[in-house]
Formats: C-alpha cells, structure tokens, sequence
C-alpha cells in the first residue's frame, strides 16, 4: 500500500508568519517530492519539487526531506493572505512502465490578514 | 512554457450524451496523465500514457474511453456516464525518463452529469 498521509489542518497563520506543513510516506522506493498550491476551484499548481535529502530554497518556500524518516516538509515564510489554499504533497513512484504520483489529501492554509 | 491546456472549461452532459475532453501540451513531454478530482479530495489518477501507449489504467469504467493520438495530445471520450461522474478532470503531463519527473497540470475540465 503506497501512502502520503498530511495533516488535514485546517491550518491558520497570520499575515507574516512561518506557515509549516508536514507530510510523511510509506514507500522506501519513492525517489522524488513534491508541493503543489490548489485554490478553490482551480487545478493544481506546482510549487516546489524536492530530490535529495536537505533542503531547497526557492523565494519564500523551502521544502526540506528526510528519506531516513519518510518525511517531506513545506515552509512558507512571510505567509500572505494570497497564500490562503490547499497544499498537496506528492510522491512519485515508478510502476507498470510509468511515473505515478501519489498525493496525501491536503493541508487546508488560511492566512489571516 | 509549462503550459497544458485543456478544452472544454466546462460541460454539461446527459447521461446518454458521448462527448469528449481534450488536452494538448507542448513541452515535448512524452507521458500524460487523466486524473479525477471530487471535491475537497486530492486528484485520483484514471489513466496514464507513456510515449503515446496506455500504461495504467486505474480500473476506470469502461464509459470513460482514453486516446492519445499524438505525443502532444490527449483525449477522454466519455459515453452514458452516471451524475456521480461529475467532477473536475484534470490532464497532465510529465518527462516519461530521465531524473525530473514534475509533473504540470492543466486548468482542468468541470464535468457535470444530468
């Protein structure tokens, strides 16, 4: 059973706070991480995708991943109100000839002003 | 450009109606994905092609017909679906091999079934 488990939140920061969000997966095999941002009504937008262990930095999100702990992070720094969405982690698996991507159920953010 | 666009934005179908989704991208990916998304519930994943041939097939009903006619095309053809079928469908596509597997999501099709 492949999993993605996140916290469901929902999550509430305010405006300028470090917004943290934690996922964790189950399949040692999985080689590469993702975040994507999904406003209401909208499709998945990739934020950050994330290879080896440490952290990658990319304006003001950092995504940090420990493959010895199975875990997959999100920082958002200086959270906005325009950050208000729901933050998908993803896990891709190669199987039966091609890349699939295993997502958590999302951690529901609301940034208030 | 990490564009995948997708036609329509919306659509309203009976349940004896035959109608088809399409998605087209231009990154020279060489896999593209359907995915189903109910609300407030991650994407589930229906079908995947590979270099133009159906790789995985999420035991998807057979009312929902994938076909990808090219490298940068992909349709859904849809017959006889049921009102629990609506929902928004979402193509994507990704690199097929290599070490970058990101995958880009177009705007996605909101689906309603009467």
């Amino acid at each position: 059973q492949k999993e993605v488990e996140q916290n469901s939140g929902p999550l509430s920061v305010p405006e300028g706070a470090i917004a943290s969000l934690n996922c964790t997966y189950s399949d040692r095999g999985s080689q590469s991480f993702f975040w994507y941002r999904q406003y209401s009504g909208k499709s998945p937008e990739l934020i950050m995708s994330i290879y080896s262990n440490g952290d990658k930095e990319d304006g003001r999100f950092t995504a940090q991943l420990n493959k010895a702990s199975q875990y997959v992070s999100l920082l958002i720094r200086d959270s906005q109100p325009s950050d208000s969405a729901t933050y998908l982690c993803a896990v891709n698996l190669f199987q039966t000839g091609a890349n699939n991507l295993f997502f958590g159920t999302g951690t529901r953010l609301t940034v208030i002003p | 450009d990490t564009e995948v666009t997708q036609t329509p934005k919306h659509l309203v179908m009976g349940m004896t109606n035959k109608k088809s989704l399409k998605c087209e991208q231009h990154m020279g990916h060489r896999a593209m994905y359907w995915y189903k998304q109910k609300a407030k519930k991650p994407p589930e994943l229906m079908f995947v092609y590979s270099y133009e041939k159906l790789s995985i097939n999420e035991s998807v009903p057979s009312r929902f017909s994938p076909e990808c006619p090219n490298s940068s095309l992909l349709n859904l053809h849809l017959h006889a679906l049921q009102p629990e079928d609506s929902a928004l469908y979402l193509c994507a596509s990704s690199q097929a091999s290599g070490s970058s597997y990101e995958q880009y999501f177009g705007p996605g099709t909101r689906l309603t079934v009467t």
